[in-house]
């Protein structure tokens, strides 16, 4: 089983500024099957990143990923308002599911 | 577009079994293409992939849950679901079901589309 560490588990920020996300896996991921999650207060997953790096339909171009192996990051290059939320981990692709997911980051208003 | 909508009873009893249908619109559950799932999170708590069905009926459980857990598809209804047996309070949570693509070769792969949620309360 893949374990995900994400850190750090909490990133107090200020509109504006950058976020930067870590997502450790505990063995390699194939292929860059790694995608990232949003989750606000009250509402579902929205899914942001899939692919470690490609966008999910209508994700603003603020939402970066990046990594490869073991070690992958999401960057929010400039935090809106609505940004603030947390943010999930989630390894994939292979033929028996289901897939763990990271702890999670709260990336939160300083 | 897809829409995913969870039913349930909201308070469950200890010791009895849970069960949960999701309703999906806007596209058939009988592809090839997708895998439909159940996704849980207790209050305050991470996300938990706890089971997932394909169309052929295959179906995949999460070890933690894996002795109490049934998945099952009702496709004239287009509908999916899940059962959970000998709830405790350790399975109060939200539970979310889950759309998620799978490969020609089988692969499955994250999930795209999510329903709102329905919260189940575990207590007597």
């Amino acid at each position: 089983e893949v374990v995900l560490t994400q850190s750090p588990g909490t990133l107090s920020l200020s509109p504006g500024e950058r976020a930067t996300l870590s997502c450790r896996a505990s063995q390699t991921i194939g292929t860059s099957y790694l995608a990232w999650y949003q989750q606000k207060p009250g509402q579902a997953p929205r899914l942001l990143i899939y692919g470690a790096s490609s966008r999910a339909t209508g994700i603003p171009d603020r939402f970066s990923g990046s990594g490869s192996g073991t070690d992958f990051t999401l960057t929010i290059s400039k935090l809106e308002p609505e940004d603030f939320a947390v943010y999930y981990c989630q390894h994939y692709g292979t033929p028996r599911p289901p897939f763990t997911f990271g702890g999670g980051t709260k990336v939160e208003i300083k | 577009q897809l829409h995913l909508q969870e039913s349930g009873p909201g308070l469950v009893n200890p010791s009895e079994t849970l069960s949960l249908t999701c309703a999906v619109s806007g596209g058939s559950i009988s592809t090839g293409r997708y895998y439909w799932g159940w996704i849980r999170q207790p209050p305050g708590k991470g996300l938990e992939c706890i089971g997932t069905i394909y169309f052929s009926g295959n179906s995949y459980y999460n070890p933690s849950v894996e002795s109490r857990v049934t998945t099952s598809m009702d496709t004239s209804r287009n509908q999916f679901s899940l059962t959970l047996s000998s709830v405790t309070a350790a399975d109060t949570a939200v539970y979310y079901c889950a759309r998620g693509l799978v490969t020609e070769s089988y692969y499955y792969h994250y999930m795209d589309i999510w329903g709102k949620g329905t919260t189940v309360t575990v207590s007597s």
